[in-house]
């Protein structure tokens, strides 16, 4: 069963607007949560992280935030640009293992 | 530079041939991971160590086997028993204590004619 929902598969964006990324997980456990960004034929680099004490972090034009009541967060950019275009995976790190969800293909039109 | 290596980038077999991915990590990292990325499917976990001569199985380990040998190798040999090798193969690595990313490597796309 599915720990980490990515439900949207893919998203468009123009240049200069906000993407909005989704993941949903199920375990009220989870308590460090991560996206990466993946180029095709490429490993996923990291991008941004966040611990379940706060509600939002931000790195640059990345801001990640989390609602742990609806088990949910999001990782917004702005403005998007068109080296955004990638997959983004969401990931949670609990125990010994990582999560990840099924990705979203994000395509920043210029 | 310290990073992840895996190699090769590409790589080709029979269908019935064992074959071995390699993966080396500089971060000194004590645990290492191996995952599996099919098309719409995310990162599927096949096995992962958390120190040296120890590792456990992930979700989809049956037709996979690992060694950890030395704290910067964890090959990994998909072998015949394998029902469906043709994937992208990645190796990850993590430091320990507390929270912390994953590092990946570039991964091995092996293609079973």
């Amino acid at each position: 069963d599915q720990q980490v929902k990515q439900n949207s598969p893919s998203l468009s964006v123009q240049e200069g607007r906000i993407s909005i990324l989704n993941c949903d997980y199920t375990n009220s456990m989870f308590d460090y949560f991560l996206w990466y960004k993946k180029y095709p034929a490429e490993g996923p680099t990291f991008l941004i992280s966040i611990s379940s004490i706060k509600d939002k972090n931000e790195d640059g034009r990345f801001t990640v935030f989390l609602n742990k009541s609806a088990k949910h967060l999001s990782l917004h950019i702005v403005p998007s640009q068109p080296g955004d275009s990638a997959v983004y995976f969401c990931a949670v790190h609990f125990g010994n293992q990582f999560y990840f969800g099924t990705g979203t293909s994000l395509t920043v039109i210029p | 530079d310290g990073g992840i290596t895996q190699s090769p980038k590409y790589l080709f077999r029979k269908e019935g041939q064992n074959v071995t991915l390699s993966c080396e990590q500089n971060l000194n990292h004590d645990a290492m991971y191996w995952y599996r990325q099919d098309p719409g499917q995310g990162l599927r976990l096949i096995y992962y160590s958390q120190i040296v001569n120890d590792f456990q199985k992930g979700d989809i380990a049956e037709g996979y086997s690992v060694s950890r040998e030395k704290k910067e190798s964890f090959p990994l040999t998909v072998t015949s028993a394998q029902k469906n090798p043709t994937a992208f193969y990645l190796c990850a690595s993590t430091g320990q204590g507390g929270y912390n990313e994953q590092f990946f490597g570039p991964g091995t796309r092996l293609t079973v004619l």
